[in-house]
Order: structure tokens, then C-alpha cells, then sequence
């Protein structure tokens, strides 16, 4: 199994601020990666996907990608309460996804 | 129009019972796929359908574990003789298409615990 490396947290951030997410990943083939965010009790949730170097922006998340360096990060501008998560890194093990352990995100009032 | 929809949310079992997990994909998806996940953990790939093709069951931890979408629709998950272990959520997503490049949509799985 190809590793994929989260930070497990819990990053704690104020309201209004930026959060960073990171992943590194071992696999060098992986040319598609997603960003999932899973409420406590529930499912993923599917916010970013990114296939090409550089940065992707929808709307607070912008999903950066760095191939040759392996990384792949989320940061969440104007950080709300409601964006406390967990959020899962996953790029692809063939069709399937592999996912990370996730990162614990608690935004602070 | 509506998402990835599991049956039913939560099983209880006891150890030794058989169990049989529903999902039902997006319509028109081509794949589907099944995860473990454990708690505190990120899911866990079990299987993988393209229609009604069992194209990699490679996850499955044990010759306990069966799936099959034979009508290339509706997905069963079915557990034989459940132990302890086998605890944890099973989540079934869809895709459109057989691609890497392709987006999961999650069901919202189901919730498994053995006695």
C-alpha cells in the first residue's frame, strides 16, 4: 500500500483565520488527488479535487499541489466554526482511493 | 437528484452472525466501491465494481467477506460469521466512470458492531 501521510492534529485555528492542510503521498504515478471533509458520525464528503501542478481555487479552499515534491495541501481562508472536521487526503490507488488518517481541524469562535 | 443511499444505517450483530450491507449508487455510475473505516481511522478500500464486474476485491480482509452488483445497480455487501473485529462503518461511494481521474461520491454508510 502506497503511504499517505497526514498530520492527525488537532490543528486549532481562530475564526477568520487561514487553516493549512498537509499530505505527502509515496506513490510518484498519482496524477489525481481529492480533499474530503467528514463531519463526526458522518460520511465523506468530496470538496477539491486537483490534477495538475499549481494551485486550484473554489471559493475559501484552495487545493495546492507540488508533484515533484510529493505534496498536497488545503488551506480554508476565513476559517469558520463549521469548517471543524476532519479532512481526508486521498489520492488514487488505481480506481480506488487511498486514503489518509485525516487531520482534526477545530475552528474557534 | 439523489446521492449514494446504504441500507440499513446501523446492524447490530452478534459474533458468528451473517450480515448483508445494501447501497444503492447514483444512477447511471458506472463504479462502485466499498470501504472499511475504523474509527479515527481514514476509510479503507475493500472492492471494486465497474457495472456489474468485480474488477478488484484485493481489500477484502477475509474469505468471510463477499460483494456482488449483479444487475450492474444495487451493491450487497455481505459479511459470514462476523466477529468482533469486524466492526467499523462500511461505506459504499459511486462514480461515474472507471478512471482515476474520476470523482467518489460517499453513501453515508453503514454502521456495523458485533456483540
Amino acid at each position: 500500500q502506497k503511504e499517505v501521510e497526514q498530520n492527525s492534529g488537532p490543528l486549532s485555528v481562530p475564526e477568520g483565520a487561514i487553516a493549512s492542510l498537509n499530505c505527502t503521498y509515496s506513490d510518484r504515478g498519482s496524477q489525481s488527488f481529492f480533499w474530503y471533509r467528514q463531519y463526526s458520525g458522518k460520511s465523506p464528503e468530496l470538496i477539491m479535487s486537483i490534477y495538475s501542478n499549481g494551485d486550484k481555487e473554489d471559493g475559501r479552499f484552495t487545493a495546492q499541489l507540488n508533484k515533484a515534491s510529493q505534496y498536497v495541501s488545503l488551506l480554508i481562508r476565513d476559517s469558520q466554526p463549521s469548517d471543524s472536521a476532519t479532512y481526508l487526503c486521498a489520492p488514487p490507488a488505481g480506481y480506488a482511493l487511498n486514503f489518509g488518517k485525516g487531520t482534526s481541524l477545530l475552528v474557534t469562535p | 437528484g439523489a446521492g449514494v443511499s446504504q441500507s440499513p444505517r446501523y446492524k447490530v450483530a452478534k459474533r458468528g452472525q451473517d450480515v448483508a450491507l445494501r447501497c444503492d449508487p447514483i444512477s447511471g455510475h458506472v463504479s462502485l466501491f466499498w470501504y472499511q473505516q475504523a474509527l479515527g481511522q481514514g476509510p479503507e478500500f475493500l472492492t471494486y465494481f465497474q457495472n456489474e464486474a468485480q474488477l478488484d476485491k484485493s481489500g477484502l480482509p477475509s474469505d468471510r467477506f463477499f460483494a456482488e452488483r449483479p444487475e450492474g445497480s444495487v451493491s450487497t455487501l455481505k459479511i459470514q460469521r462476523t466477529q468482533q473485529e469486524d466492526s467499523a462503518v462500511y461505506l459504499c461511494a459511486s462514480s461515474l466512470f472507471s478512471s482515476s481521474y474520476n470523482e467518489q461520491f460517499f453513501g453515508p454508510g453503514t454502521r456495523l458492531t458485533v456483540l
